[in-house]
C-alpha cells in the first residue's frame, strides 16, 4: 500500500519513552507554526500550534518549542504510545493572515511496543 | 459530525486524459485549500478559496490545473491532459476562518491518490 513515510527520516522510540521531533524552518518572516500528524492513507491532522511571540506551548502529552534565533522548532511527545506512530510535519505560515502554510519534509515516528 | 470528504479516493488515468477531483468541505467552512503531496514529501499548496472567490492560485503547477468552487461549498480540482508527473495525492482542507483571521485549524480530507500511467 501507499506509504507517506517513504524515504523520510525515521525516529524509533520505545513505547512509554518520550519522543522529540525536530524541524528547521526557512523563513524568518514566519510568525505562526503548526505541527501535523499524518497516518498512512489519511490527511494531516492538526496537533498543536505556536505563535512567534512564544517560545513554548503545551498541549495534552505534547509540547512545542520554538527557537527563532536558529529557526528551529521541536515537538515533544510524552509517554509515546503505539497510536503515535505516524509521519509528523512542521508547517510555517508567513502568508500574512490567511493560513497559507508551507510544510516541511516530515519525520516518520515508529513506536516499538 | 462529518469531516472533509474527497472523491474518488483513488483515480488511475492514462496520460493525456482529463480528471476531476471533488472536495466536500465541512459545512459552513469559509476557507478551502488544495494541496499536492508527492510520495514521501510534505503537502505543497496549490490554491485557496474564500467562499467562491479564488484568492490565491500561485501554487498551481501549470495551466493544465484548474480549480473552482462556484457556490462556495463543494470544490473541484481539474487536471487536463494529465502527465506522469501529476501522479500524487491531492489533499483538500477547509477551515472556518476568513482571510485575515489567524490561528484557525485546517481540517484535511483523506486525499485522492492520482496515478497517471
Amino acid at each position: 500500500g501507499e506509504s507517506v513515510g517513504l524515504h523520510l527520516p525515521t525516529l524509533s522510540v520505545q513505547e512509554g519513552d518520550n519522543s522529540i521531533i525536530n524541524c528547521a524552518y526557512s523563513n524568518s518572516a514566519s510568525d505562526y507554526f503548526i505541527w501535523y500528524k499524518q497516518e498512512s492513507g489519511k490527511g494531516p491532522q492538526f496537533i498543536i500550534d505556536i505563535r512567534s511571540n512564544m517560545d513554548k506551548r503545551q498541549g495534552q502529552r505534547v509540547t512545542v518549542l520554538l527557537n527563532k534565533t536558529v529557526k528551529h522548532l521541536s515537538l515533544q511527545i510524552a509517554a509515546t504510545q503505539p497510536g503515535d506512530s505516524a509521519v509528523y510535519f512542521c508547517a510555517e505560515d508567513h502568508s500574512g493572515g490567511y493560513q497559507k502554510v508551507t510544510f516541511g519534509t516530515g519525520t516518520k515516528l515508529q513506536v516499538i511496543p | 459530525g462529518a469531516g472533509v470528504s474527497q472523491s474518488p479516493r483513488y483515480k488511475v488515468a492514462k496520460r493525456g486524459q482529463d480528471v476531476a477531483l471533488r472536495c466536500d468541505p465541512i459545512s459552513g467552512h469559509v476557507s478551502l485549500f488544495w494541496y499536492q503531496q508527492a510520495l514521501g514529501q510534505g503537502p505543497e499548496f496549490l490554491t485557496y478559496f474564500q467562499n467562491e472567490a479564488q484568492l490565491d492560485k500561485s501554487g498551481l503547477p501549470s495551466d493544465r490545473f484548474f480549480a473552482e468552487r462556484p457556490e462556495g461549498s463543494v470544490s473541484t480540482l481539474k487536471i487536463q491532459r494529465t502527465q506522469q508527473e501529476d501522479s500524487a495525492v491531492y489533499l483538500c482542507a477547509s477551515s472556518l476562518a476568513e482571510s485575515k483571521t489567524r490561528l484557525n485549524e485546517q481540517f484535511f480530507g483523506p486525499g485522492t491518490r492520482l496515478t497517471v500511467l
